[in-house]
């Protein structure tokens, strides 16, 4: 079964500074990959995917996420935050064509942006 | 295309009573998932539609949860005889059902339940 793993339940960064959020996944095959971000009362919006092709994506928001096959990673990054950005943010595994196509969330991870 | 909406936004009921929600996905979008989510944890798949299909329905919480989506439009998630326990986020997802936009989920803001 597939699985995700958010190692950080918090991040604290200053504005302005550099971000990365951490993503493992567990899948037999090349999976699907996907970064939400949840602001407060707010639905899960899609930040960026990967499916194939080339392992660095870009996304919405100025946000880039790396796939590393041999890692099992795809940890999200962002060279400069803005308060804006403080919210909460998911991480997704989704299964490859001839799957259920059930994409797997990991449990979060906190943004929190000191001015 | 108004995206993925959700009624009610918050629902506060006494333990025992019974709950719908109703979910109105993007149109164009034949595939509708329900997730549930707690404080502090990511989303719970639940269980989802391919049209008026229900594909997958063994992660629904207990036999107090079911779910419809009749004419492959809206859908509505009902929980009966609610319990302290119930009380979460509902969040309701559509997709295309083309392999490559199948994994790819619009949400809705959710539904908040609060079981007193």
């Amino acid at each position: 079964a597939q699985s995700v793993t958010q190692p950080d339940i918090h991040i604290t960064v200053s504005e302005g500074a550099s971000l990365e959020l951490r993503c493992n996944y567990s899948y037999g095959a090349t999976p699907y990959l996907f970064w939400y971000v949840q602001s407060p009362g707010q639905g899960l919006q899609l930040l960026l995917k990967y499916f194939s092709g080339d392992t660095l994506v870009q996304g919405i928001k100025g946000f880039e996420a790396e796939f590393k096959r041999s890692q099992s990673s795809f940890n999200l990054r962002k060279p400069s935050v803005h308060w804006s950005d403080a919210a909460e943010y998911f991480c997704a595994v989704g299964d490859a064509p001839g799957g259920s196509y059930i994409p797997t969330f990991g449990r979060g991870t906190s943004l929190i942006v000191h001015p | 295309d108004t995206g993925v909406s959700q009624d009610p936004r918050h629902k506060i009921t006494k333990r025992g009573q019974n709950v719908t929600f109703r979910c109105d996905p993007i149109s164009e979008h034949n595939r509708l998932y329900w997730y549930r989510q707690t404080l502090g944890q990511g989303p719970e798949f639940l269980t989802y539609f391919q049209n008026e299909a229900q594909l997958e329905k063994s992660r629904l919480l207990s036999d107090r949860f079911s779910a419809e989506r009749p004419k492959g439009s809206f859908s509505t998630l009902e929980i009966q005889r609610t319990e302290q326990g119930d009380s979460a986020m509902y969040l309701c997802a559509s997709s295309l059902g083309t392999e490559s936009g199948a994994n790819v989920l619009t949400f809705g803001a959710g539904s908040r339940l609060t079981v007193l």
